[in-house]
C-alpha cells in the first residue's frame, strides 16, 4: 500500500514569491491534515479536512495561506506571498476519519521550504 | 487548552542500555495519547498509542509506554536500545470525540552510541 505522497520534497524561493505544496493521501482515507513543523519543534496543525470540507482551519494564517481539497482526495497548500518566517517543513497526514480522535495519522515525508 | 511537554530535548545512551523518554500533558478533558518516531530523512511514524483499557501499551520493536492519569504522564521506555533506535521521538495528545487534532511535544532526540 502506498503511503502519503508529497511534492516537492524541497523548495527554495525568494521572499514575496508564491509557493504551493501537493499531497496525495492514502487511498480510502477521508481525513487529511496539513501540519507545520519548525526546526526543533513538534508539528502544529494548520488545517484538517473531512472529505472536501475544511472542518478545522483555526490555525491557518488566512491572509497568506490557502488550501483546497478538490473531490476529497488530493490537497494543495499555498502560500502567497511567502515570508522569511515561513521557512519550515510542511507535513501532510491522512487517516481513515471519524470524530473519535483516536485514529492513527499517517504522515508523508514533508516538504522543506526555504525562503531567502 | 491542551499542551504537551517533553522534558528532555536530547537523550544520549549507550547501546543495550535502558532508556526513558518523558512526556507530560495538560488537558481539561479526556485524551488519547500517542508516541510518534521520526527516523533521519523519513516521515513521522506511529510507535504506539493509548486509547483505553490497559494503561500499559507496547510497540512491536520493544518500546512500551504507561498512561498515568494522576500524574498526567505517558513516558516511553525500552529496556535495551539498539543503534537503530536513534531517532526523534514525539509525544502527542488528541481530545476524545473532537476530531483528530494532534498536539505534539517539542520532541526528544534519542542518540544511541556503540
Amino acid at each position: 500500500e502506498a503511503g502519503v505522497v508529497q511534492s516537492p520534497r524541497y523548495k527554495i524561493i525568494e521572499k514575496k514569491q508564491p509557493v504551493a505544496f501537493w499531497c496525495n493521501p492514502i487511498s480510502g482515507h477521508n481525513t487529511l491534515y496539513w501540519y507545520l513543523q519548525n526546526l526543533g519543534q513538534g508539528p502544529e496543525l494548520l488545517i484538517r479536512y473531512e472529505n472536501e470540507e475544511a472542518v478545522d482551519d483555526s490555525q491557518l494564517p488566512k491572509d497568506r495561506f490557502s488550501a483546497e481539497r478538490l473531490k476529497g482526495v488530493d490537497s494543495t497548500l499555498k502560500i502567497q506571498p511567502a515570508e522569511l518566517g515561513d521557512s519550515a517543513v510542511y507535513l501532510c497526514a491522512s487517516s481513515l476519519g471519524g470524530t473519535s480522535g483516536g485514529d492513527t495519522q499517517y504522515f508523508g515525508p514533508g516538504t522543506r521550504l526555504t525562503v531567502l | 487548552a491542551q499542551s504537551v511537554t517533553q522534558l528532555d530535548s536530547q537523550v544520549p545512551v549507550f547501546e543495550e542500555a535502558p532508556v526513558e523518554l518523558r512526556c507530560n500533558y495538560s488537558s481539561s478533558v479526556s485524551v488519547y495519547l500517542f508516541w510518534y518516531v521520526q527516523y533521519p530523512n523519513q516521515g513521522l511514524q506511529l510507535l504506539l498509542k493509548y486509547l483505553s483499557g490497559s494503561t500499559l501499551v507496547e510497540s512491536i520493536n520493544g518500546f512500551e509506554a504507561e498512561f498515568n492519569k494522576s500524574q498526567t504522564s505517558f513516558h516511553l521506555r525500552k529496556p535495551s536500545v539498539h543503534i537503530s533506535d536513534t531517532a526523534e521521538y514525539f509525544c502527542a495528545v488528541s481530545e476524545r470525540n473532537q476530531g483528530g487534532k494532534l498536539i505534539f511535544g517539542q520532541g526528544t532526540e534519542l542518540s544511541v552510541k556503540p
